[in-house]
């Protein structure tokens, strides 16, 4: 089963504006990554945030962690027609194991 | 540095056929570890090598089987093939340990089973 949720499932904004997409994860985690998936080719980090950090910011991402809500989100500001893609959060839990959630999948229409 | 290369790219096999898939990971990079991608269960993972050594296991049938070798390059084998084994394979390299840091993923093996 996957320990990551991702809501929503799919978003669709117009170019310019911001994206928000969350995570929900069941156990106590290590560290918490957001991956970048372009349309059925392989996955490319974006960022990766430590149970014991609240915010972290790389360019135009922003995420968050929650961990007594078991929650993360991901902010991508001033979308580009380049962002469409599919982002997937990922935890590790203390099993040596990436677990991936289903995924939101993003358009950014121009 | 150059990046995670898999090969082959894409491949069609039939029912109760074996294929083997090819992973070489970031140079420098021990360990390995292999995802299946499909539109129905998502991202799930197969299996980890470090130091040659199978590290951790995913939930998958014994038909999924992998090796690594010195070079840390690594192999997955799927023996007699269902139409289900119909995915993308993902193999990613980190260094040191695959659950603590960053993974590099590889562009996929996309893999047709008729």
């Amino acid at each position: 089963s996957q320990q990551g949720e991702e809501d929503p499932q799919a978003l669709s904004i117009q170019e310019g504006e911001n994206a928000t997409m969350n995570c929900s994860y069941k156990t106590s985690i290590n560290n918490l990554q957001w991956y970048r998936q372009n349309s059925g080719r392989g996955l490319v980090h974006l960022i990766l945030i430590r149970s014991n950090e609240r915010e972290k910011h790389s360019g135009r991402l922003r995420v968050t962690l929650d961990t007594s809500k078991k929650s993360s989100s991901l902010l991508i500001t001033a979308s580009r027609a380049a962002d469409t893609a599919s982002y997937f959060c990922a935890t590790s839990q203390g099993a040596q194991k990436l677990v991936f959630g289903q995924g939101t999948r993003l358009t950014i229409n121009p | 540095k150059a990046g995670v290369t898999q090969t082959p790219r894409y491949l069609i096999k039939t029912r109760g056929q074996q294929v083997t898939l090819s992973c070489s990971p970031i140079s420098g990079h021990r360990s390995v570890s292999w995802y299946q991608q499909t539109p129905g269960q998502g991202l799930q993972f197969l299996f980890e090598y470090f130091s040659e050594t199978q590290r951790n296991k995913g939930n998958f049938p014994g038909r999924f089987s992998g090796r690594q070798f010195s070079n840390s390059r690594s192999e997955m084998n799927v023996s007699t093939l269902e139409l289900g084994d119909s995915a993308l394979y993902l193999c990613a390299s980190s260094f040191p340990l695959a659950y603590q840091e960053t993974q590099y993923f590889g562009p996929g093996t996309r893999l047709l089973v008729l």
